[in-house]
């Protein structure tokens, strides 16, 4: 398994116009997340997947962002009419999400950077 | 609400050590997480504590105390390549990590 690959890396986008990430999760993981980090911050969540059931999206989710995960395996993040404060790293991780790994530790693929002009 | 709070930034010589504190106040607690952070990467997992105490892994140690809402990470035999960024995270129910801002750590020679 490679990990949580995201795709694309980086995307620049003028103001108002669509775009979307994917994110392909390790592939025994049930458990999906998207983040959004920005510079010299933490991660902030934004929404989780359990299999293909979308369980909470936080707050910072405006209508302009949806996302989903149809089949239960890979999710797509969409963010529709692009401000200049959507400019952000976003971040997808998966976990296992079962009670035999306690822990249940997300592992993190190495991001979508946005820019918006 | 949750508010997790780290230092901005620590600097260390190679070869010390280095601890990182956090202090967390969350609505609810079900483990405690470190992450490393290296610029323009994807963050990687370091330690988990759920249970008061010392959890050691290599250079690498964190402890835990719940009563005091209270972890530190301690970097020992610093190398140049732990210069990084360490996030605390806290997991106040079964699935969501909540992150502090992260504490840049520069290691010089």
């Amino acid at each position: 398994d490679t990990g949580v690959s995201q795709d694309p890396r980086h995307k620049i986008t003028k103001r108002g116009q669509n775009v979307t990430f994917r994110c392909d999760p390790i592939s025994e993981h049930n458990r999906l997340y998207w983040y959004r980090q920005t510079l010299g911050q933490g991660p902030e969540f934004l929404t989780y997947f359990q299999n293909e059931a979308q369980l909470e999206k936080s707050r910072l989710l405006s209508d302009r962002f949806s996302a989903e995960r149809p089949k239960g395996s890979f999710s797509t993040l969409e963010i529709q009419r692009t401000e200049q404060g959507d400019s952000a790293m976003y971040l997808c991780a998966s976990s296992r999400g079962d009670r035999i790994s306690g822990a249940n530790v997300l592992t993190f693929g190495a991001g979508s950077r946005l820019t918006v002009l | 609400g949750q508010n997790i709070d780290q230092p901005t930034e620590m600097t260390a010589t190679e070869g010390a050590i280095v601890q990182i504190n956090c202090t967390y106040q969350t609505s609810g607690f079900n483990g405690l997480f470190w992450y490393q952070q290296h610029a323009g990467e994807a963050p990687t997992f370091l330690s988990y504590n759920v249970l008061d105490g010392l959890e050691e892994k290599g250079r690498f140690s964190s402890f835990l105390s719940r009563s005091k809402g209270y972890s530190y990470l301690l970097l020992k035999e610093l190398q140049m390549k732990d210069s990084a960024s360490y996030l605390c995270a806290v997991r106040a129910n079964d699935y969501k990590l909540s992150f502090g801002a992260g504490t840049t750590v520069t290691v010089r020679a």
